[in-house]
């Protein structure tokens, strides 16, 4: 079964840091680029930012970019994203995602990780 | 800034067709692939169309997507519509440097 289980969302202060990990099962996770998306409370979905298959290419939306910072470990099957200076309108659920369908053509996104900036 | 502009809500009948847009506010559309998902309340996001009109497994065929470039849009289309095919539905594509980009969503009302 493909599989992909977000982790290490929780509650941190303005200006705290949070660390957010995926764990991917079921697929060759290092033959996929793969995206962070997120959706704050009642609103619609945010694209985060890639990082390509071998972590050669990564980019990053402008919201977050100089903040955070994405990374994978292949040989953990493992997909990070570390976020620092925190801000209010980070609070949302994050959700990690391959680029494309895998092989099999299957459809896969975690469940969902939420992170809430609050004093 | 690229972005990605849907309908905010549509309604129709249960067995009808529904068309949900997509429009680019730059360039051209078909320049990237134009995905789209399906989110139903509590739930993540689902892929129902990716690389502008491929279904993955288990996506029934009465989901389908299409590109028109002299309108600079995307469309999926539900036919034969069921109540649990109501849920809010985005498209997304990326912009000329690569980053992701979202449309603001459309809820899908089947009454």
């Amino acid at each position: 079964e493909v599989q992909l289980v977000e982790s290490g969302g929780g509650l941190v202060q303005p200006g705290g840091s949070l660390r957010l990990s995926c764990a991917a099962s079921g697929f060759t996770f290092s033959s996929y680029s793969m995206h962070w998306v997120r959706q704050a409370p009642g609103k619609g979905l945010e694209w985060v930012s890639y990082i390509s298959s071998s972590s050669s290419t990564i980019y990053y939306a402008d919201s977050v970019k100089g903040r955070f910072t994405v990374s994978r470990d292949n040989a953990k099957n493992s997909l990070y994203l570390q976020m620092n200076s925190l801000r209010d309108e980070d609070t949302a659920v994050y959700y990690c995602a391959p680029t494309r369908v895998v092989s099999g053509n299957k459809d896969v996104w975690g469940q969902g990780t939420t992170v809430t900036v609050s004093s | 800034n690229f972005m990605l502009t849907q309908p905010h809500s549509v309604s129709e009948s249960p067995g009808k067709t529904v068309t949900i847009s997509c429009t680019g506010s730059s360039g051209s559309i078909a320049s990237n692939y134009v995905q789209w998902y399906q989110q139903r309340p509590g739930s993540a996001p689902t892929t129902v169309i990716y690389e502008d009109n491929q279904r993955p497994s288990g996506v029934p065929d009465r989901f389908s997507g299409s590109i028109d470039s002299s309108s600079n849009s995307a469309s999926l289309t539900i036919s034969g519509l069921k109540t649990e095919d109501e849920a809010d539905y985005y498209c997304q594509s990326y912009d000329s440097s690569n980053r992701g980009v979202f449309g603001g969503g459309t809820k899908l009302t089947v009454l």
